[in-house]
């Protein structure tokens, strides 16, 4: 069955730091994995996603993350980080149940940013 | 402009009073989801629905009921509530509900108290 694990459940940095939130995955059969984020007091927004072909993927506001089969990782970076970075976000795989795909999410990560 | 919407917000009631959560999307899509969010777990699927009068358990939908009458619409009812339901809820519509090819919208959340 697929899941997801993400490493860390509070990251904190400072502005301009680079950004670096972990996630994990176990699946057997070729994932395919997301990112969200969620804003305080607002619903998850789509970050980015991993479906086939190349295997970094780039996202809205500057985040990235790349897909390595070999460490069955999906890390999300960004170089930099702005104030308005602080969120919570998602990792997430595409799982077949019930005859339909679905979505799994990790646990969340919340990052904070500091000036 | 396209939303998901969701109402209460913001709900504190006591065990055992029937509640009801609406949600409402203007984007014409045919699946509809609600989750609940707890610190830890990330979010978790109740129930979905792929289209009007078509309704299907997800991983936690004890003590929780749905209906789909209408495209737009697909609320989530608490017949007798209890504490353990105490969470933030979150309802979301994409086109077709396939993850891969088909975002995920989602309302702002409702976040519920059971005393």
């Amino acid at each position: 069955a697929q899941s997801v694990t993400q490493l860390g459940s509070h990251v904190s940095v400072s502005e301009g730091a680079l950004v670096l939130l972990r996630c994990n995955y176990s699946s057997s059969v070729p994932p395919y994995l997301f990112w969200y984020v969620q804003y305080p007091n607002q619903g998850l927004q789509l970050l980015l996603k991993y479906t086939t072909g190349a295997t970094l993927v780039k996202g809205i506001n500057g985040f990235e993350a790349e897909f390595k089969k070999s460490e069955t990782s999906f890390h999300l970076t960004k170089p930099s980080a702005h104030m308005s970075d602080a969120a919570e976000y998602f990792c997430a795989v595409s799982a077949f149940s019930g005859g339909y795909n679905k979505l799994i999410f990790g646990a969340g990560t919340r990052l904070a940013v500091h000036p | 402009e396209a939303q998901v919407t969701q109402n209460p917000r913001y709900l504190i009631t006591v065990t055992g009073k029937k509640l009801t959560v609406t949600c409402s999307q203007n984007m014409n899509h045919e699946y509809m989801s609600w989750y609940r969010q707890d610190p830890g777990l990330g979010l978790r699927q109740i129930y979905y629905s792929m289209n009007v009068e078509v309704t299907d358990k997800g991983d936690v939908p004890e003590g929780y009921k749905v209906s789909r009458k209408e495209k737009r619409n697909f609320p989530l009812i608490l017949e007798s509530p209890s504490p353990n339901q105490t969470s933030l809820y979150f309802c979301a519509s994409s086109i077709y509900g396939e993850p891969v090819t088909d975002e995920q919208f989602f309302g702002p959340g409702t976040r519920l108290t059971v005393l």
